[in-house]
């Protein structure tokens, strides 16, 4: 089934500790994304590339990195993962830089 | 930085009955997208305006975007228990990313 894939679907991991959140498209989008979901906040980016091999900071990016190797992947890795990071991690792609985006189904992550 | 402001947060509506939410640019935007979130789920698009003074409909629902290309507006006729969601704008900047605005929390009362 086409479409973007997000893994794991939910986590609960110790403060401190290293973590990397998958994601995979398989519709060949240029641009992908990462966004955090909070309560009252709506979605803010994290990080973003708008093609393989470059990426670009968003609104919240400290505590966060990313990578594009290739078209498909962008895995977001949290190097230290602290409590404020507990969110709803949402990927995305799309064809074009600010296009329709299509999101993968989330990530609930919890820090504790 | 650009902001794109929604209002307001939480909707309550008893079914049948109208609901309207608006979304507000400190900037000129050159697009506007809406995405609906239903609850547990993820957000899925719903349109695109793109012109100055735009309407869109699609069934009941119904999309502006106004003239000075700043502001939007979702508008939905007649609500049934599967509006149930969170509605987001999002806007675009010239050839920036979207900004998503914090979401109207539509709950519909049957």
């Amino acid at each position: 089934i086409a479409g973007i894939t997000q893994a794991p679907t939910s986590q609960i991991l110790a403060a401190g500790r290293r973590m990397t959140l998958r994601c995979t498209q398989d519709m060949r989008h240029n641009a992908m994304y990462w966004y955090r979901q909070d309560l009252g906040l709506g979605l803010r980016l994290i990080h973003y590339s708008n093609t393989a091999g470059t990426t670009g900071k968003g609104e919240v990016p400290d505590g966060y990195s990313v990578s594009r190797a290739n078209t498909d992947d962008f895995p977001l890795t949290l190097a230290s993962a602290v409590p404020s990071q507990t969110s709803v991690y949402f990927c995305a792609s799309s064809a074009g830089r600010g296009e329709q985006a299509f999101f993968g189904q989330g990530t609930r992550l919890t820090v504790v | 930085g650009q902001q794109v402001m929604q209002i307001p947060q939480y909707q309550h509506v008893q079914e049948g009955e109208d609901f309207t939410t608006y979304c507000n640019s400190s900037t000129t935007l050159s697009n506007i997208q809406w995405y609906k979130q239903r609850p547990g789920g993820h957000p899925v698009f719903l349109i695109q305006l793109v012109k100055s003074g735009e309407v869109k409909k699609q069934k009941r629902l119904t999309f502006q975007f106004g003239e000075a290309k700043k502001n939007s507006s979702l508008h939905i006729t007649a609500t049934q228990t599967t509006d149930v969601g969170t509605y987001f704008c999002a806007g675009r900047t010239g050839a920036n990313n979207l900004f998503f605005g914090t979401g109207t929390r539509l709950t519909v009362i049957p």
